[in-house]
């Protein structure tokens, strides 16, 4: 399964430090998002992208900074993270038909593990 | 709030025995349904959707889904389970009104003993 790339896999990083997570995605989308998976909490919305425009930013703290260069890249620049944002970091995609994202299906990445120390 | 409900959060079960898993989304409008599976290491896998149409559906690996409006509800089914399908398994809904991104339940993880 290619479709959506996530790099790095695994990434430790001090709360003093500052790290990006990157994903590409090569299935033709225009929307892509990131989610957040915390042991035992749902999976959580961050950020969506739609046709290379921030529509959604899910009341995230501004350590977490995305950027969406095109429609096949999406990055999550981290800075001065806490021990609580230690998670499974997911990037997904999906066809959005116009602006505001969509109600299509979503393809997801297998995930950054990011630990804090 | 937009809200989807898992009731299970964790079921054992033995090799050929039924499966069904409950999930409930907060309140009506146009929806679209979905069952992801994540199996131990790997990423999230779409099972199935239902988008409109036969409020039954059928997914990948004999799992199949119903619809039922009246009820808020999307249960996941397998007649007969096998070793394989341990996994985690996450309903998600997306709603026609509001935010267009994905609202996950908690997840079941369903574990198949031999």
């Amino acid at each position: 399964e290619t479709g959506v790339t996530q790099t790095p896999r695994h990434l430790v990083m001090g709360m003093t430090n500052k790290k990006s997570l990157k994903c590409e995605q090569h299935l033709g989308h225009n929307a892509m998002y990131w989610y957040k998976q915390s042991a035992k909490k749902p999976l959580e919305l961050m950020f969506v992208y739609s046709l290379e425009e921030r529509v959604e930013n899910n009341s995230v703290p501004s350590r977490f900074s995305p950027e969406c260069p095109n429609s096949s890249h999406l990055f999550l620049h981290l800075h001065t993270l806490q021990p609580e944002d230690s998670a499974l970091y997911l990037c997904a995609s999906s066809q959005a038909r116009g602006g505001g994202g969509s109600t299509d299906t979503q393809y997801f990445g297998p995930g950054t593990r990011l630990t804090v120390l | 709030a937009q809200s989807v409900s898992q009731h299970n959060h964790h079921v054992i079960l033995s090799e050929a025995a039924s499966l069904e898993l409950g999930c409930n989304y907060s309140y009506g409008g146009t929806v679209n349904l979905f069952w992801y599976v994540q199996y131990p290491g790997q990423h999230l896998q779409l099972l199935l959707k239902y988008f409109s149409g036969d409020p039954l559906v059928k997914g990948i690996k004999g799992f199949e889904a119903e619809f039922i409006k009246s009820k808020f509800s999307f249960n996941l089914r397998k007649p007969s389970v096998q070793w394989s399908d341990t996994a985690e398994y996450f309903c998600a809904v997306i709603w026609d009104t509001g935010r267009r991104a994905l609202t996950f339940g908690s997840g079941t993880r369903l574990q198949v003993q031999p």
